[in-house]
């Protein structure tokens, strides 16, 4: 149990919806990331956020949107949902912001559209 | 970009058989290599390389870096019907995406008694 937390475990959705997961970093860590795994790209990075703002992206699309809360947990926003976002989604956290250390996953959200 | 290739993409071996996972990077600024390892859920942190720690070594598992050749080798020894997973390579990107992993495609291990 890498101490990040993820909800919810499995969401099934229409296309054309919108939904939002949900990540709660390891105690003390400032830093979270998103992740997408699907079987034909691997691990994709999304977006960081550090403290409550936003510090890198990655191929993110403009129908998906993070944030992250004065607590510290996260929330990645999809929306128009079509069949080919269906994957993994993986939040991770870290101590520091984006150094070269290393990132704790939680469990993942898979996502079933349909 | 940054680029990550492991090789083999998959391998089955033996109860007690050794293993030799590879990884090569090519990043702007290098600031570390990490190895995670996959089963059916999250990846787990195996070892983080860095240039002042070129080898690490937990149990059956060790790993080195060769910063010249820009390569990562992941040893695992005696294996166990428990190392069967998905073993991934990282590293992360610098500049102004700090805090960016770039994955490989996983090298997918499979471990028979």
């Amino acid at each position: 149990d890498s101490g990040v937390t993820q909800t919810p475990k499995h969401l099934i959705t229409a296309t054309g919806q919108r939904v939002t997961l949900r990540c709660s970093p390891r105690s003390g860590d400032l830093s979270v990331y998103w992740y997408q795994q699907s079987l034909d790209q691997g691990l994709q990075f999304l977006i960081q956020y550090y403290n409550g703002e936003e510090r890198a992206k990655g191929n993110i699309l403009e129908r998906f949107s993070a944030q992250q809360f004065p607590d510290l947990h996260s929330e990645l926003n999809l929306s128009s949902l079509e069949l080919g976002d269906s994957a993994l989604y993986f939040c991770a956290s870290s101590v520091v912001p984006g150094g070269a250390g290393e990132q704790y996953f939680g469990p993942g959200t898979r996502l079933t559209v349909t | 970009e940054d680029k990550v290739v492991q090789s083999p993409l998959s391998l089955v071996v033996h109860e007690g058989d050794t293993v030799t996972l590879n990884c090569s990077y090519e990043v702007t600024n290098f600031r570390s290599l990490l190895w995670y390892k996959q089963e059916k859920k999250a990846p787990t942190f195996l070892f983080m390389l860095t240039s002042s720690g070129i080898e690490k070594k937990s149990g059956r598992l060790s790993s080195i870096l060769d910063k010249k050749e820009l390569f990562s080798i992941l040893n695992i020894t005696a294996t166990q019907t428990g190392d069967s997973a998905v073993y991934l390579c990282a590293v992360p990107a610098g500049g102004t995406s700090y805090g960016k992993l770039t994955f490989g495609q996983g090298t997918i291990l499979t471990v028979h008694p």
